[in-house]
């Protein structure tokens, strides 16, 4: 089985400011990993993912994140964060090939402070 | 990339009483999913919803508390029956792969249907 911890519930952080989102996983089997966003009164939507090789993957939005295999960690970075970032952002876990299910962290909800 | 929408987008019921969500996607697609979002909470999946079969339930939910049509391939209706205040959520569908494009496939999702039980 897989497990997603996302150990920041709340991160407060001021627009144009750099922000990390910090997720971890475990899994006994190889796995691709995402970020999703959820703004609110919305669905959720990809931002990224990692499926296999370059360990950093850039997304939409100026978001990117780096893939550590010996950490288990996917953390997701943006260099300069606007107002329109605040959101819930959401790290995910599935083992690799075929069908598989998708494992949800409890989501890290992002405050842009003008 | 699937466009997909719910209706309704939002609720208030009374307790005792059924609500039916529908999903509908903008491409075929094989698989469906029903996910429930607690308030300040993560998804749960309920449900994978396959066409011409039954669908599957997750362990904690049921049959009869959720039951799940898949007529087509771009259509599908949840059910939440006999609701009480716990049923208070938001109800996600989310498709994958809907053009079989690749075997890691993404998921995605519904705006969501946000459901208040009285």
């Amino acid at each position: 089985a897989q497990s997603v911890t996302q150990l920041d519930s709340q991160v407060p952080v001021f627009e144009e400011a750099p922000v990390e989102l910090r997720c971890n996983y475990s899994s006994s089997v190889s796995v691709y990993l995402f970020w999703y966003v959820q703004y609110p009164n919305q669905g959720l939507q990809l931002l990224l993912k990692y499926l296999s090789g370059s360990t950093l993957v850039k997304g939409i939005n100026g978001f990117e994140a780096e893939f550590n295999k010996s950490q288990t960690s996917f953390h997701l970075r943006k260099p300069s964060v606007h107002i329109s970032d605040t959101a819930e952002y959401f790290c995910a876990v599935r083992p690799s090939g075929g069908y598989q299910k998708v494992t949800f962290g409890t989501g890290t909800k992002l405050q842009v402070i003008p | 990339s699937a466009v997909i929408s719910q209706k309704p987008s939002r609720d208030i019921c009374q307790r005792g009483t059924s609500l039916t969500i529908q999903c509908q996607v903008d491409s075929q697609v094989t698989m469906m999913f029903w996910y429930r979002q607690q308030p300040g909470q993560s998804l749960t999946l309920i449900a994978t919803a396959n066409q011409g079969s039954e669908a599957t339930y997750e362990s904690g939910f049921v049959i009869d508390k959720f039951p799940i049509s898949r007529p087509n391939l771009t259509f599908s209706t949840l059910t939440v029956s006999n609701m009480s205040p716990e049923d208070s959520s938001i109800y996600l569908c989310s498709v994958e792969d809907p053009q079989g494009l690749s075997s890691y496939n993404e998921q995605f999702f519904g705006p969501g249907t946000r459901l208040t039980v009285l």
